[in-house]
């Protein structure tokens, strides 16, 4: 079964550092998404990627943080200065049209800002 | 603030017994509704969808949805172990661009099969 690949599952960074987390999207799908889980807490949207554009984003995602798909195949989330409340589980999305379908979500990457 | 409530947990339920966790939503506009399953450390994984009022079955699972009541619920018949996990309730509506479907969750509900 086609899966949502994001590299890598654990990144460890220092406060003020650039990271860049990756997901390599099901082929054929065509929105993307990034969402972020704070341990114990919800679920929430960060952006929403189509046609080579933000179609949403979240009070979160705030100018410190950007997102790409720079050869067609990666879709990376990139956060310039990482601060302590950033650490949390990133999750990238995809699905593969236009309509109200969930979506796939891959196995995440965990981010510790120390 | 839209926003999407489900019952507290957690939810302890013997093996072979059914699970009803249940979800209220606030935004009337809302248009499909999710239940996800997330084990601790994973990401959640798609389990039911549904989109119309009444029930949907798969298997030894069922979603319900009332419109009306903005209220989705999820059973599950014969609990097992495996069952034991953080079941999230999301809810889609498309944004006025139509490109969105940005999904809104719950905190979840911690649900335990005791064999």
């Amino acid at each position: 079964e086609p899966e949502v690949t994001q590299t890598p599952s654990h990144q460890v960074t220092q406060m003020g550092q650039e990271v860049i987390l990756r997901c390599v999207p099901i082929s054929n799908h065509l929105y993307f998404y990034w969402y972020r889980q704070i341990l114990g807490q919800k679920v929430e949207f960060l952006v929403s990627f189509y046609n080579n554009e933000i179609s949403e984003k979240s009070e979160i995602f705030d100018d410190q943080f950007s997102v790409e798909r720079p050869d067609g195949s990666n879709f990376t989330l990139k956060i310039r200065s990482t601060k302590l409340e950033d650490s949390a589980m990133y999750f990238c999305a995809s699905k593969v049209q236009a309509g109200l379908y969930g979506y796939t979500f891959g196995s995440g990457t965990r981010l510790t800002v120390v | 603030q839209k926003e999407v409530e489900q019952n507290s947990g957690p939810l302890s339920v013997p093996e072979g017994a059914i699970a009803s966790l249940n979800c209220t939503y606030s935004d009337r506009v809302s248009q499909s509704f999710f239940w996800y399953r997330q084990y601790s450390g994973k990401s959640p994984e798609l389990i039911m969808s549904i989109y119309s009022n009444g029930d949907k079955e798969d298997g030894r699972f069922t979603a319900q949805l009332n419109k009306a009541s903005q209220y989705v619920s999820l059973l599950i018949r014969d609990s097992q172990p495996s069952d034991s996990a953080t079941y999230l309730c999301a809810v889609n509506a498309a944004n006025s661009g139509g490109s969105n479907y940005k999904l809104t969750f719950g905190k979840g509900t911690l649900l335990t099969v005791n064999p």
